[in-house]
């Protein structure tokens, strides 16, 4: 159980176009899912918090018009990379929280981003 | 503020043998959690144990065990009976009260040799 999927795993796009990640808990539901991005040999760092049927929280310093996250249902959350640039390029994953006994974080796979 | 602090950049560990991977914390809250997770090459963060501030026992999952502090405030991953497939970066976590954030470590990468 708790099971995240993500997609695409890979994308390659032009720089000034924009690029949609999606994110669903696939044997549950998520009230909150989050976004990280994480750069080569670093360590994840938090983007925004994203509440079902509510605006993301977004972490100090990341642009909430370049970053677009949508929470539409309680399994499914995109990250939309708007204008994406080369340094955008990076690894974005997302994650989503599983309100057991411990609430854990359960994390999908990841999307690896090249900007062009 | 919270702060998760993996001191060792790597490590290495024989097969078969056991390995402890280090993990400091500090935050003020009472009520925290501390997570581990591993990644490989691959990329996904996967979920290996749990542990709470509240917790009496020190948490276990298989070969995974939490090696649990709270007077120094480490939480220690101690993997059992090495294997290759164990081969990859690790990262302390830790979510601190109400706020469902992770705050996470700089990670250390392990390699299991033959």
């Amino acid at each position: 159980g708790a099971v995240v999927s993500q997609h695409p795993s890979r994308v390659i796009c032009k720089s000034g176009t924009s690029v949609k990640i999606e994110c669903r808990s696939l044997d549950f539901q998520a009230t909150t899912m989050f976004w990280y991005r994480q750069f080569p040999k670093q360590s994840l760092m938090l983007m925004a918090t994203s509440n079902e049927g509510s605006k993301a929280t977004y972490e100090q310093g990341v642009e909430k018009d370049k970053f677009l996250i949508n929470h539409a249902s309680l399994t499914l959350s995109t990250l939309t990379v708007t204008s994406a640039h080369p340094e955008d390029s990076s690894f974005y994953i997302c994650s989503a929280q599983y309100w057991g006994q411990t609430d854990t974080q359960y994390f999908g796979p990841g999307t690896r981003l090249t900007v062009l | 503020a919270q702060k998760i602090t993996q001191t060792q950049p790597g490590m290495f560990v024989q097969e078969k043998e056991a390995v402890t991977l280090d993990c400091t914390y500090d935050t003020s809250d009472p009520s925290y959690g501390l997570f581990w997770y591993k990644q490989p090459s691959s990329g996904e963060m996967i979920f290996l144990i749990y542990q709470g501030s509240y917790d009496q026992q020190n948490a276990t999952e298989g070969r995974y065990s939490l090696n649990f502090q709270k007077a120094r405030k480490s939480a220690n991953l101690v993997i059992s009976a090495s294997q290759l497939g164990d081969s990859a970066m690790y990262f302390c976590a830790m979510s601190t009260g109400t706020a469902s954030k992770l705050t996470f470590g700089t990670g250390t990468r392990l390699q299991v040799t033959l």
